[in-house]
C-alpha cells in the first residue's frame, strides 16, 4: 500500500494563477480532508468529505474547491491563488471507526504534504 | 469551537531524558490525538485515546477526561525523537462527520 500520496510536493504560482493539488489513497478509506498549515499556527481544515459524492466546507474554505472524484482521490484547487495561500498543504483520510486498524495506532492517515508559494 | 493548548511550545532536552508534553482542550471531545511532525514535514499518527492511557514503545499518552487534559510522556529520549508533537482533539460536527481541530505542536529537540 501507497498509503495516502500528494502531488505535487512542491509548487510556485504567481497571483491569478489557478492549480489544482491531488491527492489519492489506496486504503478504501471513506473520509478524507484537506488542510493547511502555517508557521505558528496549528493544521486547519479546509474541506472535507466523509463519503465519495459529498463534500464540505471546514474552518478556511474560502479560494478553495474540491472534487471528491471517486472513493480514491480528492483534489483541491485554487481558481485564483493569492499571496494569503501560501502555506504547506496535507491530504489525509481516515480509517473507518470500529473495523480493525492497520498498525498499532489511530485511524489517520497524512500525505506528505505540498508546498505552495504564491507570489 | 474547541480550543487546543499545547505546552510548552519548545523544549530541549538531553539523550536520556525524561520528557511530557500536555495538551488541553476546552470543550467535550470524542477522542483525543496525539500527532509526530518529522523535520522533513511528514505527519505520524501516534496515538489515539478516549480514556486512559497507552502505551506504545517509550511512548505513553494519558487522559483525563474530567480535566479536559492529556500528556505525552517519552522515557529514554533519544535523538530521533527530535520533532514537532502536535495534539488534536476529534468531534463529530453536525452533519456526522468526524473532525480534527489541532494544538499548535510542541517543538522538542534532544541533544545527544
Amino acid at each position: 500500500n501507497a498509503g495516502v500520496t500528494q502531488t505535487p510536493k512542491f509548487q510556485v504560482l504567481k497571483t491569478g494563477q489557478s492549480m489544482t493539488l491531488q491527492c489519492a489513497q489506496d486504503m478504501n478509506h471513506n473520509s478524507m480532508y484537506w488542510y493547511r498549515q502555517d508557521p505558528g499556527m496549528g493544521l486547519r481544515l479546509i474541506y472535507y468529505s466523509a463519503s465519495e459524492g459529498t463534500t464540505d466546507k471546514g474552518e478556511v474554505p474560502n479560494g478553495y474547491n474540491v472534487s471528491r472524484l471517486n472513493k480514491r482521490e480528492f483534489s483541491l484547487r485554487l481558481e485564483s491563488a493569492a499571496p494569503s495561500q501560501t502555506s504547506v498543504y496535507f491530504c489525509a483520510s481516515r480509517h473507518p471507526p470500529g473495523l480493525p486498524r492497520i498498525g498499532a495506532t489511530d485511524t489517520q492517515y497524512f500525505g506528505p504534504g505540498t508546498r505552495l508559494t504564491v507570489l | 469551537k474547541n480550543e487546543v493548548e499545547q505546552s510548552p511550545q519548545n523544549l530541549t532536552a538531553q539523550e536520556g531524558e525524561f520528557i511530557t508534553i500536555n495538551c488541553s482542550y476546552s470543550v467535550g471531545i470524542s477522542a483525543l490525538h496525539w500527532l509526530q511532525q518529522h523535520p522533513g514535514g511528514g505527519i505520524v499518527s501516534l496515538f489515539m485515546l478516549s480514556s486512559g492511557k497507552k502505551k506504545h514503545g517509550r511512548l505513553i499518552a494519558t487522559i483525563n477526561i474530567q480535566e479536559k487534559h492529556s500528556s505525552l510522556h517519552i522515557t529514554a529520549s533519544h535523538p530521533r525523537d527530535s520533532a514537532v508533537y502536535i495534539c488534536a482533539v476529534g468531534a463529530y460536527s453536525g452533519a456526522g462527520s468526524y473532525q480534527l481541530t489541532f494544538g499548535k505542536g510542541t517543538k522538542l529537540s534532544v541533544i545527544p
